[in-house]
Parts: C-alpha cells; sequence; structure tokens
C-alpha cells in the first residue's frame, strides 16, 4: 500500500501569498492530521480531521484552514503568508476504530519557504 | 495529554545498544506510548508502540515498568543510519475524535563509526 503522500514537496512563496498543501491518507485511514516543523523544533500539531469534521485545532492563527473531502484527502490553506510560516508541513493519517492502537503514519512533507 | 521529558541528545558508536529514556509522570489510564524516528527534511517514522511490559518489533524495544510513568527505547546495535531524532510521545489513539500528537524537542542521536 503507498504511504502518506503529499504534494507539492517544496515551494517558495512571498510575504502576503496565500498557499494549499495537498494531502492523501493511507487507504482506509480517515483521520488526517497537519503538522508544522520549523527547524530544529518538533512538529506542532495545526489540525486533525476525523470523518470530513474538524475535530482538534492547534494554537495557530485563522489564517491557516484546512478541509477533508469524502476521499478522506485533505488541503491546508494558509493565507497572507508570513516570513515565519516557512516549515516544513507534515501530513498524518491513522487508522481509526478497532485495531486503531498503530501510530499515526507521517507523509514526507511540504518544504514552504516564505521570501 | 501528559508532557514527556527526554535527554536533549545522546552520543553512541556502531554496534551498541542504545537506551532512550522517557518521563511521562502525568500518563493517564488510556494513554499509550509511541516512539517516532524522524531524519533531517523527513517525515516522523513510527517506531513502536507499548501499553505496559514490554513490546518488540524487528528493529526496537519498548520496556515500561509497571507504574507507566517512564519508558525505554531500546535500538539494539546501531548503526551510523540510525542517527536520527528520536521523539517520545503519550496519547490516546484508540479513540476516532483524537490524533493529537504533542511532540517535544526528542531526542537527537548521534551514532559514530
Amino acid at each position: 500500500d503507498a504511504g502518506v503522500t503529499q504534494s507539492p514537496t517544496h515551494l517558495i512563496k512571498t510575504r502576503g501569498q496565500q498557499v494549499t498543501l495537498r494531502c492523501s491518507p493511507i487507504s482506509g485511514h480517515k483521520s488526517v492530521s497537519w503538522y508544522q516543523q520549523v527547524l530544529g523544533q518538533g512538529p506542532q500539531f495545526i489540525f486533525q480531521y476525523y470523518e470530513k469534521e474538524e475535530r482538534g485545532r492547534g494554537n495557530f492563527p485563522d489564517r491557516f484552514s484546512a478541509r477533508q473531502f469524502p476521499n478522506y484527502s485533505s488541503e491546508l490553506n494558509v493565507n497572507a503568508l508570513l516570513l515565519g510560516d516557512s516549515a516544513l508541513y507534515l501530513c498524518a493519517s491513522r487508522k481509526t476504530g478497532t485495531g486503531a492502537t498503530m501510530g499515526q503514519f507521517f507523509g514526507p512533507g511540504t518544504r514552504l519557504t516564505v521570501l | 495529554l501528559a508532557k514527556t521529558t527526554q535527554p536533549i541528545s545522546m552520543d553512541s558508536y556502531e554496534g551498541q545498544e542504545v537506551n532512550i529514556t522517557c518521563s511521562h509522570n502525568n500518563i493517564a489510564t488510556n494513554d499509550y506510548i509511541t516512539w517516532y524516528q524522524q531524519f533531517p527534511s523527513q517525515g516522523p517514522r513510527f517506531i513502536i508502540q507499548g501499553y505496559k511490559t514490554k513490546v518488540t518489533n524487528e528493529v526496537a524495544s519498548l520496556f515500561i515498568p509497571a507504574d507507566r510513568k517512564s519508558s525505554t527505547l531500546s535500538l539494539p546495535r546501531v548503526s551510523l543510519s540510525d542517527t536520527a531524532v528520536y521523539y517520545c510521545l503519550v496519547g490516546d489513539v484508540g479513540s476516532g475524535n483524537t490524533g493529537k500528537l504533542i511532540f517535544g524537542q526528542g531526542t537527537t542521536l548521534q551514532v559514530k563509526p
């Protein structure tokens, strides 16, 4: 089975622009989470979606938004980009329900650079 | 979600066994302990997960004492390719509406030849 996939792999934007990042979870996984990882730090939780509904939100401004589609893929949108938004954005999926004792599975990430 | 504490860095040599201990004094009854490995510019990779006693898979062992207030990730006979950041996380993974993971700074393991 394919793992979590993310696109694009790299992205360069300028301040004030908007960006959309995409994630496809592992087949059968209904939960998708987004994380931001700034260089030298651990990933920070942004959002979690389950069954197309937002189930959790981290301490990020309203410029960050996300959605999950019927096929469980997800998009993360960031508006009015700031230099500090430069980071590796990670998507993770996990199986839920019976047998859901395994951890989350992360994609390779999208490296966003804001100039 | 329980807070975890682990060493910032560790050094080892090829062929040695490495043990990384994580403290989680406020672990809840429903919490599992999960360890991830992360290489630079890659997403974290799930290594092992456990609830109590000992869990072993093809890459690592996880030792959890009876009080569950700490855990130890054991990597047998490390190689240079095991140089990475290792994160210990604690949380409830059995519910469909929880999925938030809180990462600390992790332990940077440097394996030397």
